[in-house]
Formats: C-alpha cells, sequence, structure tokens
C-alpha cells in the first residue's frame, strides 16, 4: 500500500495569513493526489482534485501542485471558515489511502 | 439536490454482524462508482471498500478484506455494506461516497459527494 504522510500534523495561524501543507506519498503517484477539508461532525468536503484542479464551488484562495511524491496544499488568505482539518488521498492505487490530517487552528 | 444518506449503524457486539445502507438522490446514481470510507473517533479517513457502476468489481481494504462485502442496487439508487466477524477496531463513522466522475472504483478518482455518515460502534 501506498502511506500518505502530511506535514506539519497540526499548525496555528491568523486570519490573512499563507498556509501552506505538504503530502508526502511513499512511492509515486503521478499526480493522482486529492485534498479534502473536514470540520468536526461533519463529512470531508472535497477541494481539489488530480494535484491542481479546484473542485466546482471551492473558493479560489485554495491552490494544489507537485508531482511524482511531494505535493502541496496552499490557502492564499486563511478566513475564519477554513479553520478546520485537511487530508490529502492518493487515488493512484487501490487501496485507496488518506494521510493522517492537518489540523488548522486559529492562533 | 444531490444527496446520499446513510443509515443502519448502532451499537453491535464483538463477532456481530450489520448492514449499512445510503441512498442516493440527484443524480444518474447508476453511472458511477460508489466508495464506503471510515473514521474512527478522533482518528484519519480509511478507504474500506469501492463497486463499479455495474457491479462487476468491487475493492476492499486490507483491514476489512473477507469480512466486509460492498453491493449496490441501481434500479433502487442504493449501497450497501455488509460487515460480518465485527471487532472492537471497527468501530468508526462510516460515510458513503460518490466518485467524481468515473464508472470504475479503481479509476484515478476522487470523491465529490459524500453522505453524512452512520455510527457503528462495536462493544459487548
Amino acid at each position: 500500500d501506498i502511506q500518505m504522510t502530511q506535514s506539519p500534523s497540526s499548525l496555528s495561524a491568523s486570519v490573512g495569513d499563507r498556509v501552506s501543507i505538504t503530502c508526502r506519498a511513499s512511492h509515486s503517484i503521478n499526480n493522482f493526489l486529492n485534498w479534502y477539508q473536514q470540520k468536526p461532525g461533519k463529512a470531508p468536503n472535497l477541494l481539489i482534485y488530480s494535484t491542481s484542479t479546484l473542485q466546482s464551488g471551492a473558493p479560489s484562495r485554495f491552490s494544489g501542485s507537485g508531482s511524482g511524491t511531494e505535493f502541496n496544499l496552499t490557502i492564499t488568505s486563511l478566513q475564519p471558515e477554513d479553520f478546520a482539518t485537511y487530508f490529502c488521498q492518493q487515488s493512484s492505487t487501490t487501496p485507496r489511502t488518506f494521510g493522517q490530517g492537518t489540523k488548522v487552528e486559529i492562533k | 439536490e444531490v444527496q446520499l444518506l446513510e443509515s443502519g449503524g448502532g451499537l453491535v457486539q464483538p463477532g456481530g454482524s450489520v448492514r449499512l445502507s445510503c441512498a442516493a438522490s440527484g443524480f444518474s446514481f447508476d453511472k458511477f462508482a460508489m466508495h464506503w470510507v471510515r473514521q474512527a473517533p478522533g482518528k484519519g479517513l480509511e478507504w474500506v471498500s469501492g463497486i463499479n457502476w455495474n457491479s462487476g468489481s468491487v475493492g476492499y481494504g486490507d483491514s476489512v478484506k473477507g469480512r466486509f462485502s460492498i453491493s449496490r442496487d441501481n434500479a433502487k439508487n442504493s449501497l450497501f455494506l455488509q460487515m460480518n466477524s465485527l471487532r472492537p477496531e471497527d468501530s468508526a463513522s462510516y460515510f458513503c461516497a460518490k466518485d467524481i466522475k468515473f464508472r470504475y472504483y479503481d479509476s484515478n478518482n476522487a470523491f465529490d459527494i459524500w453522505g453524512h455518515g452512520t455510527v457503528v460502534t462495536v462493544s459487548s
């Protein structure tokens, strides 16, 4: 199975900050990397798929980049509604695997 | 409105069985692969199983292989997960999720629509 490792596991930031989260895969997954946002008690919400394609309805302050084994999710100007946990997921091989999550908290 | 609604969770004894259901509405259910993803309390996400649009092929995560069985009824816009030989470590919220655009569960996909989840607790 492909292991997905996110860093950091948590971060504290202020409204307006630029935030970046890294996801590393144990093997190359080409560009088959997705990002989800999850708020407490809610289902995950797809933000970005295929590394950099913004899902319909997701704000443009979210962007994704990377290839092979290293990927990034960037939030250009953090908004109050962005405080949540973010998960990466590879869709290169089965079983699909997720990163352990990055919790973005208010500083 | 595109919607997925899970049901069937509850308290189950170790070694027991439970069948989860997921009712789909607002989209052409028979055109998409479907998946189950679970999340233990306070933990991350784990892909459990996926099924092709026509039930022609299915896949399972290593931790549930041989114990869980996924199925679907396209005529009833419904997805199911039969869970047998349950263990305490199977306790989690179980989400059904729709494939973003593909008919095959092992395509290079993402999950664009999720249900609210149903909770399964395995305990004596």
